[in-house]
């Protein structure tokens, strides 16, 4: 089993449309996690963080939920320039890397 | 600034050859990684170094894979005899000590094994 699942997607969503992902792990020693966004063929740039109380930057909110392990990203307001796929990222407990899912694709359409 | 700065960007060989892909990390910065992404796997760790000293090289795949880092400003990967199934985009990321959630990455470096 992954570290990190995530629905591999594509989801395709009208521009203004409320989309949501999920995001599973496996090591209850996780205790740093993230949102990645990558661009096709291009690399991986944080998101936002992930707060236990849950936070948000501005038509994103990021949720985490320790005792089901899950990580949740909400985006408001789809922008086409949303497009692209989004990793979630976590980090274990005394480890320096941070181990990424397979990511989840959005397209935003028109 | 400049950022993690990655060569060469793309290469094409045959199976059989070496490669050395190479790293510039960001000034200052501590820790240094090499990940390998592929459509299969996704994104994995392949070895990370701190203060150029490498702690973590689980993820190197096989012998034929080894990474070096001779200074703070410098680090190779290289695959020796590569196969095809080496086939991937190979990013280089680095971050600060105090920072442990932002990974700067290269743009990576697309190698393509005939």
């Amino acid at each position: 089993r992954k570290e990190v699942e995530q629905d591999p997607g594509p989801f395709n969503v009208p521009e203004g449309a409320t989309v949501a992902f999920n995001c599973t792990y496996s090591n209850s020693a996780s205790q740093s996690f993230f949102w990645y966004r990558q661009d096709c063929r291009k690399e991986p740039k944080l998101l936002m963080s992930v707060y236990s109380s849950g936070n948000e930057d501005g038509r994103f909110t990021a949720q985490l939920n320790r005792a089901s392990q899950y990580i949740s990203l909400l985006i408001r307001d789809s922008k086409l320039s949303d497009s692209a796929t989004y990793l979630c990222v976590v980090n274990r407990r005394g480890r320096r890397a941070l181990t990424f899912g397979s990511g989840t694709r959005l397209q935003v359409q028109p | 600034d400049a950022g993690v700065i990655q060569s060469p960007r793309h290469e094409v060989t045959e199976m059989g050859q070496e490669v050395t892909l190479r790293c510039k990390p960001i000034s200052g910065h501590d820790y240094l990684f090499w990940y390998r992404q592929t459509m299969m796997r996704g994104l994995e760790l392949l070895i990370y170094f701190n203060n150029n000293v490498p702690i973590d090289d689980s993820g190197m795949p096989e012998d034929r894979f080894s990474a070096k880092m001779p200074n703070a400003s410098f680090s190779t990967l290289k695959i020796q005899p590569s196969e095809p199934r080496d086939s991937a985009v190979y990013f280089c990321a680095s971050r600060g000590t105090g920072n442990t959630g932002e990974l700067f990455f290269g743009e990576g470096s697309r190698l393509t094994v005939l």
